[in-house]
């Protein structure tokens, strides 16, 4: 199993492109979400997914959009880049819904390091 | 919305010494989660606890969960270089979310 794998690895943009970061996972898992990492504010949550065809938003979900149309793939869409955005982003799975204290183990993905000039 | 504090955001520690680093919700949680990140790695799963006043051991890791299950702990006892990395508690909810703390990022002077 590759686990959770995400591309691209590094990405420069400029204000108001738009990009895709891709997301993807080979354990059958139900459950995915997108988490930013910003220096000193640990994981902020972006937009999640209970299964297919299901999404619901996040901590922080401005700027950004999402979709599942498999189990396999859930990614993430940045409509018009903003400085505010660069950051650091996660991917992650879990078997089971979070909170349900049992098989909710978040799997995360390498990242994706993005720079908004 | 739920909110978990986590302190001390640093911690610096000689080699060979114990430290802890503490996790508190404003909310009753269901869980809670554990994860190690190594610098310009990604957040890997440690563990989990589940029940009130659960405690944990993985080797020199000691996990609590509280009572009311509002806060957690981690303790880290005789501190090697391999423990340099941040930790981050999370908190499970019903509502399909998990919470992170902010991170205690842990230095290690040999």
């Amino acid at each position: 199993n590759a686990g959770v794998t995400q591309t691209p690895k590094f990405q420069v943009l400029k204000t108001g492109q738009s990009m895709t970061l891709q997301c993807a996972q080979d354990m059958n898992h139900e459950y995915m979400s997108w988490y930013r990492q910003d220096p000193g504010m640990g994981l902020r949550l972006i937009h999640y997914s209970v299964g297919a065809g299901i999404t619901d938003q996040g901590e922080v979900p401005n700027g950004y959009n999402v979709s599942r149309s498999t189990t396999e793939d859930f990614p993430l869409r940045l409509l018009s880049a903003a400085p505010s955005q660069t950051s650091v982003y996660f991917c992650a799975s879990s078997y089971e819904l979070v909170g349900a204290g049992g098989r909710d183990t978040q799997y995360f993905g390498p990242g994706t390091r993005l720079t908004v000039l | 919305g739920q909110q978990v504090m986590q302190i001390p955001q640093y911690q610096h520690v000689q080699e060979g010494e114990d430290f802890t680093t503490y996790c508190n919700s404003s909310t009753t949680l269901s869980n809670i989660q554990w994860y190690k990140q190594r610098p310009g790695g990604h957040p890997v799963f440690l563990i989990q606890l589940v029940k009130s006043g659960e405690v944990k051991k993985q080797k020199r890791l000691t996990f609590q969960f509280g009572e009311a299950k509002k806060n957690s702990s981690l303790h880290i006892t005789a501190t090697q270089t391999t423990d340099v990395g941040t930790y981050f508690c999370a908190g499970g909810s019903n509502d399909y979310k998990l919470s992170f703390g902010a991170g205690t990022t842990v230095t290690v002077r040999a």
